[in-house]
């Protein structure tokens, strides 16, 4: 089974804090996305890798950055995170070959900033 | 760019046929999914189509693509309380750097029993 993790479910940090939310995948998959999902909007791409140290911005980058130093792991760094941060994070991988571009998902991060 | 739309709520009595909407503008889609979200849990692949093709059938699941309207459909037969959850229509192209997908805002369906 595939399997995506995400550190934690949920999370509280305070206006301005850097925070980093990992996400680990364990099927060799080139391609890891980050989205973040606010009610009525969907989820909404924020950066993604296809490959190590590679890395693209989504549709809704500003404010965030990410790292990809080894393949299985992708993180997304808030360098000052702010209150219109507040939301669900979700990671999700995919393996290049991959005909019809199945993307795999993490449980998700809630994350609340004060 | 291209743009995923669907209606945000749906409520269903247990045992009725569900059908959830979508429209899409990209002409160049080559697949469209459904995706599904159950409370707490991140996305699950519940079906796709190839964009040459115009219906999909799976157990209790029809995908109907119409393609010159850019419109999507689910229907889910004999809609179960299990069924309850967050759809999410997407679409990706051949193009498409990494494999990106575009997602609508997601229906929630209340199954009542």
């Amino acid at each position: 089974d595939v399997k995506v993790t995400q550190s934690s479910r949920y999370l509280v940090k305070r206006t301005g804090e850097k925070v980093f939310l990992e996400c680990v995948q364990d099927m060799d998959h080139e391609n890891m996305f980050w989205y973040r999902q606010d009610p009525g909007l969907g989820l909404r791409l924020i950066y993604f890798s296809y490959d190590v140290k590679m890395k693209e911005k989504g549709d809704i980058p500003e404010g965030y950055s990410v790292s990809r130093e080894k393949k299985e792991r992708f993180s997304l760094i808030l360098e000052s995170a702010s209150t219109n941060q507040t939301s669900m994070y979700l990671c999700a991988s995919s393996h290049q070959g991959n005909s019809y571009n199945e993307q795999f998902f993490g449980p998700g991060t809630r994350l609340t900033v004060l | 760019g291209e743009d995923v739309e669907q209606s945000l709520f749906l409520s269903v009595r247990e045992g009725d046929s569900s059908v959830i909407n979508c429209t899409y503008t990209d002409s160049s889609s080559t697949y469209l999914y459904w995706y599904k979200q159950e409370p707490g849990a991140g996305l699950q692949l519940l079906t796709y189509i190839f964009s040459n093709m115009d219906m999909k059938q799976d157990q209790r699941l029809t995908v109907l693509l119409n393609k010159k309207d850019k419109h999507l459909s689910l229907r889910i037969a004999d809609t179960q309380t299990g069924d309850s959850a967050i759809y999410f229509c997407a679409e990706s192209h051949a193009k498409a750097a990494g494999n990106k997908l575009t997602f609508g805002g997601g229906t929630r369906v209340l199954v009542k029993p």
